[in-house]
């Protein structure tokens, strides 16, 4: 199987753009979607992303996932941050019949 | 609107067997793939394992020996058993329908304390 990380923390200020990344330690990031889920404290993880780049129902157009095969990542950018954006970000994929989530980010909008 | 929600002992003691059901609300169980998936405390996320309508499972390697996930289609729901309960089990254990071909995660329950104490 292989490891899916992601930074520890980020922060921004509000109203500006932060991306956070999610790199594969081996095999090709292109062979299996990715998914990121936004989890605010207390509750369960939403989907924000899935399928790499797709915004799920609801979740603002500020909210944008793409893929880079020269650093075997994916990123999820949010644009025009918003204070209720503070939460933790989970990116998730999958090896033949396993579940893989990334270490998680936490985001600080100051 | 599809909907889980799990249930359980909050408190189990050391060695034991935690069972958990989730219930599915808003959608056929015999369709997709049903899962579940922990959180340690302040720590992030763990997947533990999943079933298929018909019964065929996959579990995480380092849970393999203890775990066990049935599904129960009369009754809309499935459920977790974990054996040899030890203090490094003590987690929020949520339910989750997984979406077999992008294996997307697009519904969760809102998770259930499962804490392992004598």
């Amino acid at each position: 199987n292989f490891i899916l990380t992601q930074p520890h923390s980020v922060s921004a200020s509000p109203g500006k753009t932060v991306t956070i990344s999610c790199t594969r330690s081996s095999g090709n990031i292109a062979s299996n979607y990715v998914q990121w889920y936004q989890q605010r404290p207390g509750r369960a993880p939403t989907t924000v992303i899935y399928e790499d780049t797709q915004r799920a129902s609801g979740v603002p157009d500020r909210f944008s996932g793409s893929i880079d095969s020269a650093s075997n990542s994916v990123s999820l950018t949010i644009s025009g941050l918003k204070v209720e954006d503070e939460a933790d970000y989970y990116c998730q994929s999958y090896d033949a019949t396993t579940v893989i989530f990334g270490g998680g980010t936490k985001l600080t909008v100051l | 609107q599809v909907q889980l929600k799990e249930s359980g002992p909050g408190l189990v003691k050391p060695s034991e067997t935690l069972s958990l059901t989730c219930v599915v609300s808003g959608a056929s169980i015999s369709s997709f793939y049903w899962t579940w998936i922990r959180q340690f405390p302040g720590k992030g996320l763990e997947w533990v394992g999943y079933i298929s309508h018909s019964g065929s499972t996959n579990y995480n390697p380092s849970l393999k020996t203890r775990v066990a996930i049935s599904v129960d289609t009369s009754k809309s729901q499935f459920s977790l058993r974990l054996s040899s309960l030890t203090a490094a089990d003590t987690a929020v254990y949520y339910c989750a329908r997984l979406s077999g071909f992008s294996y997307d995660l697009d519904f969760w329950g809102p998770g259930t304390l499962v804490t392992v104490s004598s």
